[in-house]
Parts: structure tokens; C-alpha cells; sequence
């Protein structure tokens, strides 16, 4: 069982950046993809990122490609989104997320809030 | 892209009641798909993947069906912390994606 503590979020101009931590414990992290799942205030989940297990491979959703860009270290247990050019429209909860044998989303943490506001 | 779509997109149930939700996929997922449920201020939690295998930790009230584009979650009896929001996701191809949700509210 994994245990994930995401930190980074706050309040953000638009046009700004945020990089997003996901502190991993309890399962050997390289074993794991992991993924970037974010819930809109009041909506439901959208997928937005996930990097495989050695971060050889990289997928994005439609909406963020070429402004966020996800990334691990296996060697401190951490996954990272760095996010560029935000928008409003990003304002949300971002989680993390572990996968393996699939891309289920095995188990998540508590979320980060942010918010793109001028 | 797949699209998902669940319904109903709320309903209201007693304790002890049996709840199916339904989820569509806009093109065949083979069994690709997951459940989750979301209590309020908390982050979801796997109940069902691959449609019908049982996470560990999860109670045999919740099962899951179906294949190619349709799919269903019975929760047979329904329990105090059941109350709460339903997702599913399809896991077959990028972009992934999530319906709706359902939200089974107390009647």
C-alpha cells in the first residue's frame, strides 16, 4: 500500500508557475507509473499527466501538453509537475496517484489546492 | 479520445438498498475500466479495476461488470459510508479519461 503527500499548490497570477511535489511512501516508487489526476472546484476528475516507472515514457492530456511538464526522482521518492503558462482554467485540486499492471490509479493523496487568480 | 459517461448522475437510496450505476464508453475499452468512489474533501479510492476484480481492502457489497463499451457497479447493500461520489475510468488508451460521476445521496 502507497502513501502520497502532495505539496506546491497556493495562489498563482495568470501566466505564472507552480511546481507540485508528491512525497512517496510505503511501496518501492520505481515499480510504479505515476500519474497527475486534478478535480475543478464542484467537478469531477480529469487525468493530466502520467510518467512510467524509470520516466522513459510521458503522456499528457490535450489541455496542459507543452505548458506541464511531469518528472520523478526515484532515487528521493518524489514526483513532480511543473506548470507553466496557467490559467484560470486550471484552478483545481491536482492528486497523485500510483499505477501498475494498467493504468489504474491504485491509491491517492490527499490533493493540493491551486488556484489562478489575478 | 474515449468519452465516458455515467447515469444516472445522482441518486437517492436508502441504507440497505441496492444501487447500480452505469457507465458508457464512446468506443469499446475490452475490460479497461475502473471505479473509484469519493467521500466529500477526500481523495477517491479504487474499488473495482480490470471491471470486475475487487481491491484489496474493498467489501463484497461492490462488484462490477461488463465489457467492450458498457459497464455497471452494484453496490448490493448500500451502507452508511457508501454515501458518497462514483467514478469510472477507462485505463485502455491515452488520454485517459473519467465519466461524470454519480452521486448516491440519503433519501
Amino acid at each position: 500500500e502507497g502513501h502520497f503527500l502532495e505539496s506546491g499548490g497556493g495562489l498563482v497570477q495568470p501566466g505564472g508557475s507552480l511546481r507540485l511535489s508528491c512525497a512517496a511512501s510505503g511501496l518501492t516508487f520505481n515499480y510504479y507509473a505515476m500519474s497527475w489526476v486534478r478535480q475543478a472546484p464542484g467537478k469531477g476528475l480529469e487525468w493530466v499527466s502520467t510518467i512510467s516507472g524509470q520516466g522513459g515514457s510521458t503522456y499528457y492530456a490535450d489541455s496542459v501538453k507543452g505548458r506541464f511538464t511531469i518528472s520523478r526522482d526515484n532515487s528521493k521518492n518524489t514526483l513532480y509537475l511543473q506548470m507553466d503558462s496557467l490559467r484560470a482554467d486550471d484552478t483545481a485540486v491536482y492528486y497523485c496517484a500510483n499505477s501498475r499492471d494498467g493504468y489504474f490509479f491504485l491509491y491517492w493523496g490527499q490533493g493540493t489546492l491551486v488556484t489562478v487568480s489575478s | 479520445d474515449v468519452q465516458m459517461t455515467q447515469s444516472p448522475s445522482s441518486v437517492s437510496a436508502s441504507v440497505g438498498d441496492r444501487v447500480t450505476i452505469t457507465c458508457r464508453a464512446s468506443r469499446g475499452v475490452s475490460t479497461w475500466l475502473a471505479w473509484y468512489r469519493q467521500k466529500p474533501g477526500k481523495g477517491p479510492e479504487l474499488l473495482i479495476y480490470a471491471t470486475s476484480a475487487l481491491q484489496s481492502g474493498v467489501p463484497s457489497r461492490f462488484t462490477g461488470s461488463g465489457s467492450g463499451t458498457d459497464f455497471t457497479l452494484t453496490i448490493s447493500s448500500l451502507q452508511p459510508e457508501d454515501f458518497a461520489t462514483y467514478y469510472c475510468q477507462q485505463a485502455n488508451s491515452f488520454p485517459l479519461s473519467f465519466g461524470g460521476g454519480t452521486k448516491v445521496e440519503i433519501k
